[in-house]
This record gives C-alpha cells, sequence and structure tokens, in this order.
C-alpha cells in the first residue's frame, strides 16, 4: 500500500532543473521519504533519502516541508540520461523488514 | 553498477518447470530483498532475508521459496512455473535492512511459455 502520491507523468526541458512533487500526508514521525529512480526495466537506483531536514547529494536534492506532508525531489540539470520513472516511497521504520514498497511513480521524459 | 550481482540475466522455461535465480549482494551488506516486476503489477515485494534468516515476506507464492547462504548470497527458487510468472525479478541488498538504503540489481528477466 503506497503511502504517496506523484503526478503520472511529466515532461522536462534538457538543461533546466526538473522538480518532481510527492505528497504524504499520512507520513508518520519515524518514516522517511526515499527517492528512486528506474531507467528502462534496469533495476530501480537509489536517488537520495531525508527524514525531516533538506538534503543533497551528487545526484539530486530532496526538500521536505515543514510539516513533512510533501517533498520535490530536484535534479539540477536534467539531462536526456534522466529519462526515467521517479518513485517517492515512504519507508515505515516499523515494518518488518523494512521493505520498500513501491508505488506507481512519474514517468519523466526530458526532452532536448 | 550497484555491486549487486543477478545471474542469469534472462531464462526462457516451459510452464511446469523450476527455476533457481541467484543474487550476489553488496560486498558488506548483510540483508537481501527479493522484488517480482511485471507489467501489470509494477514492482512487488516478496521476500527479505537477514544474515541468513527470513526477516520478512511479502506477496510471495507458495510455489516460490528463497533462502539466503553463509556467504550472503541468496537464490530464489521459483517452481510449477505458470505463464504468469514471467517478469523481471529484482534482488537488491542493504548494509542493516533497517534505515540504509537498498541497491538493485539489474534483474533477471524470466520469460515462460
Amino acid at each position: 500500500d503506497a503511502k504517496t502520491t506523484q503526478p503520472t507523468s511529466m515532461d522536462c526541458a534538457e538543461g533546466r532543473a526538473a522538480n518532481l512533487p510527492c505528497n504524504h500526508s499520512t507520513i508518520s514521525g519515524n518514516e522517511y521519504v526515499y527517492w528512486y529512480r528506474q531507467i528502462h526495466s534496469q533495476g530501480p537506483q537509489y536517488i537520495i533519502h531525508g527524514l525531516k531536514n533538506n538534503e543533497t547529494n551528487e545526484m539530486a536534492s530532496l526538500i521536505i516541508t515543514e510539516d513533512r506532508k510533501s517533498s520535490t525531489l530536484i535534479l539540477p540539470h536534467a539531462t536526456l540520461r534522466d529519462t526515467a520513472v521517479y518513485y517517492c516511497i515512504v519507508r515505515d521504520l516499523k515494518a518488518a523488514g523494512n521493505k520498500l514498497t513501491f508505488g506507481g511513480g512519474t514517468r519523466v521524459l526530458v526532452k532536448p | 553498477d550497484s555491486g549487486v550481482t543477478q545471474t542469469p540475466k534472462h531464462l526462457i522455461t516451459a510452464t511446469g518447470q523450476r527455476v533457481t535465480l541467484r543474487c550476489s549482494p553488496r560486498s558488506g551488506d548483510l540483508s537481501v530483498y527479493w522484488y517480482q516486476q511485471s507489467l501489470d503489477q509494477g514492482l512487488q515485494f516478496l521476500i527479505q532475508y537477514y544474515n541468513g534468516e527470513e526477516r520478512a515476506k511479502g506477496n510471495i507464492l507458495e510455489r516460490f521459496s528463497a533462502q539466503q547462504f553463509p556467504d550472503l548470497h541468496s537464490e530464489l527458487n521459483l517452481s510449477s512455473l505458470e505463464l504468469g510468472d514471467s517478469a523481471l525479478y529484482f534482488c537488491a541488498s542493504s548494509v542493516d535492512g533497517r534505515n540504509s538504503p537498498l541497491h538493485f540489481g539489474n534483474g533477471t528477466r524470466l520469460t515462460v511459455t
């Protein structure tokens, strides 16, 4: 049971920042927000995760609202290779095994 | 390269047969997860092992079984195969099976004819 809501699809311009929204209004205090992407039937690739503070790594930035009910993944300079399905996942640390439950994701198409 | 190795990459077999998928986790990772991805179901969690013991079970059919060996590699066994078992099977590993990220292999594509 995915606990997140994402747009089904979105287009982005190459070289521009891509802002991918995610709603997780029922998130609880000890649940982390994870982002993965999957490029055409390859294995899902880990991007970033966070609890309540904004996070940045070499791939992306994660902005989490103060009430933690939504977040935005930012790809600072989208390239054609960033075309993929992006999954926003709320990870329940109290669930047995702490598995990741994938929803439908956002299909992102980066256009020249 | 995630560091997770899955073999074989492709597998074609007939209905009723049995196959074994193999996964070698990243060096140092103790936890292994198996996922199934079919066209109409998305990524579905099957089962997780941590340091040789089963930790969590998802929507895994009784015809399927898995284990994690002392060297931490894992195998997923699929038996009495049906056409509907055709899918991509992904293995992922993580350091501790808690909050550390999962890193996925590139999967085994199973085709049942």
